[in-house]
């Protein structure tokens, strides 16, 4: 596609449930990012995922947080029982060149996460 | 790992005025720093960037200086306009994830 793509653009869910929201970086972009973003905050890394490499993990805030990658292409972000702390704009983002952060970073719109 | 700090977190200024946002990073190793901006309730897109073997970069009204000593970088806009109001997030790296600052919220009033 032509740039970054998430789903869903908004979700809302109970305290308890779990989501799963998607990423479809742009093709041939080995690096994948996700990021949280609270109301009015910054941008809080969660994982990195380049290439073939193991996934930098150390940003996520508890094991309720996992994700995946197939290669280099979707990922998705799984929150396991959510909390309402995690309500958040979670973003995507994806860079052409692997072996660092050195490339402009594509950032999707973001999945809107609501638990009420 | 990688500690990014970024002041001040607001900067009102008249459309015409200079704005300065300074950032500090923590990692002697991180050796890329990029800007973004961040419009009201769209997606960050990067403006500007700087590699640790240059001390200044310019684009336009833009400019991003870096002091490798001291470990700051610092982003310039001159002739300020309203549509520069928006958030700006700096940014260090260094061979794997880049890491944010908190932003700095600008208004730029006509």
């Amino acid at each position: 596609g032509a740039g970054v793509s998430q789903s869903p653009s908004n979700k809302v869910t109970e305290k308890g449930k779990d989501v799963e929201l998607r990423c479809d970086p742009i093709s041939g972009h080995t690096a994948l990012y996700w990021y949280r973003q609270r109301l009015g905050q910054g941008l809080e890394f969660l994982i990195y995922f380049q290439g073939n490499s193991a996934p930098d993990k150390s940003g996520l805030p508890s094991d309720r947080f996992s994700a995946e990658r197939t290669g280099e292409s979707v990922s998705t972000l799984t929150i396991q029982r959510t909390q309402q702390e995690d309500s958040a704009v979670y973003l995507c983002a994806s860079s052409r060149l692997a072996g660092g952060p050195s490339g402009e970073l594509f950032f999707g719109e973001g999945s809107r996460l609501t638990v009420l | 790992g990688e500690n990014v700090e970024q002041h001040p977190s607001t900067l009102s200024v008249q459309e015409g005025d200079s704005a300065v946002i300074k950032c500090t990073y923590s990692d002697s190793a991180s050796n890329y720093f990029p800007w973004y901006k961040q419009e009201l309730g769209k997606r960050p897109q990067l403006i500007i960037d700087i590699r640790s073997n240059v001390g200044e970069k310019k684009d336009q009204r833009i400019a991003v200086t870096l002091n490798k000593t001291a470990k700051h970088f610092s982003l310039h806009i001159t002739e300020t306009q309203p549509e520069d109001s928006a958030v700006y997030f700096c940014a260090g790296g260094g061979t794997d994830k880049l890491i944010f600052g908190t932003g700095t919220r600008l208004q730029v009033f006509p």
